[in-house]
């Protein structure tokens, strides 16, 4: 049962440094999420890929680039971290089938700082 | 876009009493509604949803309702427990794509 898994779940950065975030789900899922949670202001979608092959920008994505490398996986890059980038970052997925959305499983998320 | 406001930000209750957690959206157009519960440390996990064409639904001592011409919908906890404590966010979604969007999230702490 490990349903949404994120590596690694704690990274400290310095400013200008680059870092892959992974997620695989093993679900069979065709839509997958990543999203940011900061203090305050819930979760916030960063980039999401409906299908294999596809992916889209959500309402913060500037900074980051992701790649859906198959059905399972779905990383998150930082080119050049920044301060502001520190945060939890979750990865969830859901199995959509239109035009209902289906629930979302998330992830236990990575921790980042960034020095 | 869609805007999501959750109230109250926090909330103590007892052991066995109720706790009631609001939210308000928006947009319209939005028609899927879920509730997720976040322990320390964890990701959030759904606990309920509810879609536009059901004012109502009920999971053991989890309820929701929704109220589409207010644009309004809560979240209804019974005989609260302590392991009930921890963050409950709510959030509004429409379409295929869904895209969900967030309330800030309420923390729920139960005093025994």
């Amino acid at each position: 049962n490990a349903g949404v898994t994120q590596t690694p779940k704690f990274q400290v950065l310095k400013t200008g440094q680059s870092m892959t975030l992974q997620c695989a789900q093993d679900m069979n899922h065709n839509s997958m999420y990543w999203y940011r949670q900061d203090p305050g202001m819930g979760l916030r979608l960063i980039y999401y890929s409906a299908s294999e092959g596809t992916t889209d920008k959500g309402e913060v994505p500037n900074g980051y680039n992701v790649s859906r490398l198959n059905k399972r996986e779905f990383s998150l890059r930082l080119e050049s971290a920044a301060p502001s980038q520190t945060s939890v970052y979750f990865c969830a997925s859901s199995q959509d089938r239109s035009p209902s959305n289906q629930p979302q499983h998330f992830g236990d998320g990575t921790r980042l700082s960034i020095l | 876009g869609e805007n999501v406001e959750q109230h109250p930000s926090t909330l103590s209750v007892q052991e066995g009493d109720s706790a009631v957690i609001k939210c308000t959206y928006s947009d319209s157009a939005s028609n899927y509604f879920p509730w997720y519960k976040q322990e320390l440390g964890k990701g959030p996990q759904l606990i309920i949803d509810i879609r536009s064409n059901v004012g109502e639904k009920k999971d053991q001592r989890i309820a929701v309702t929704l109220n589409k011409t207010a644009k309004h919908f809560s979240l209804h906890i019974t005989e609260t427990q302590p392991e009930d404590s921890a963050v409950y966010f709510c959030a509004a979604s429409k379409g295929y794509g869904n895209k969900l969007v967030f309330g800030a999230g309420t923390i729920l702490r139960v005093k025994s």
